[in-house]
């Protein structure tokens, strides 16, 4: 059974960081493109981010670009979001998800929220 | 980017009745490998989104046969031949043909 899951959420002020991590099971991690969807309080679906399956290609949405990185670690068969001069905006619920024009699995979530 | 228009947003539905919801694309969704990377999602109350269909009418494994996809290059549809309570949620279609990956913004399923 495939499970993902998120981790690495929280409080943080505007203009800090935090790292999300994503830890997967039950499939060939390796093997699969990863991505990164958010969904803000009570909104819809926006895709953030993917990386290749074997790396080094990453994508970013235009929104976060220049401040996220992905990366992956194959030999711990975990996904990961640093999050840089986070912004209010930033706030949502984060999913790890496997596959990248076909996503596929997501994780149950991790909460972010950007405040003072 | 590519702008996915879901309608209705909201869809009120009898037990027992079908119900149908367009997505359409702003752009061809057909990639240069021939295929069509267009995926609906369903996510119940407090859940996280759940794949039922990928390209645009691969129905995933485990999900109920009366969901349906179908389409073609800007133009889909999922169909739910007859509502049943589980059913009540948000579904979300998603392409993933062009950068960046894009979603509809969603449609309420509901029960009358």
């Amino acid at each position: 059974e495939v499970q993902l899951l998120e981790s690495g959420g929280g409080l943080v002020q505007p203009g800090g960081s935090l790292r999300l991590s994503c830890a997967a099971s039950g499939f060939t991690f390796s093997n699969f493109d990863m991505s990164w969807v958010r969904q803000a309080p009570g909104q819809g679906l926006e895709w953030v981010s993917s990386i290749r399956g074997g790396g080094p290609e990453t994508f970013y949405s235009d929104s976060v670009k220049g401040r996220f990185t992905v990366s992956r670690d194959n030999s711990k068969n975990t996904l990961y979001l640093q999050m840089t001069s986070l912004r209010p905006e930033d706030t949502a619920v984060y999913y790890c998800a496997s596959g990248l024009r076909q996503i596929h699995h997501w994780g149950q979530g991790t909460l972010v929220t950007v405040s003072s | 980017d590519v702008v996915m228009t879901q309608s209705p947003l909201s869809l009120p539905v009898t037990l027992g009745q079908p119900a149908s919801i367009s997505c359409r694309s702003s752009q061809s969704l057909v990639y240069s490998d021939g295929n069509t990377y267009l995926n609906w999602f369903q996510q119940r109350p407090g859940q996280s989104p759940r794949r039922l269909i990928s390209q645009v009418s691969n129905r995933d494994s485990g999900v109920p046969d009366r969901f349906s996809g179908s389409g073609s290059g800007t133009d889909f549809t999922l169909k739910i031949s007859r509502v049943e309570a589980e059913d009540v949620g948000l579904y979300y279609c998603m392409q993933g043909t062009h950068w960046p990956l894009t979603f509809g913004g969603g449609t309420r399923v509901e029960i009358k």
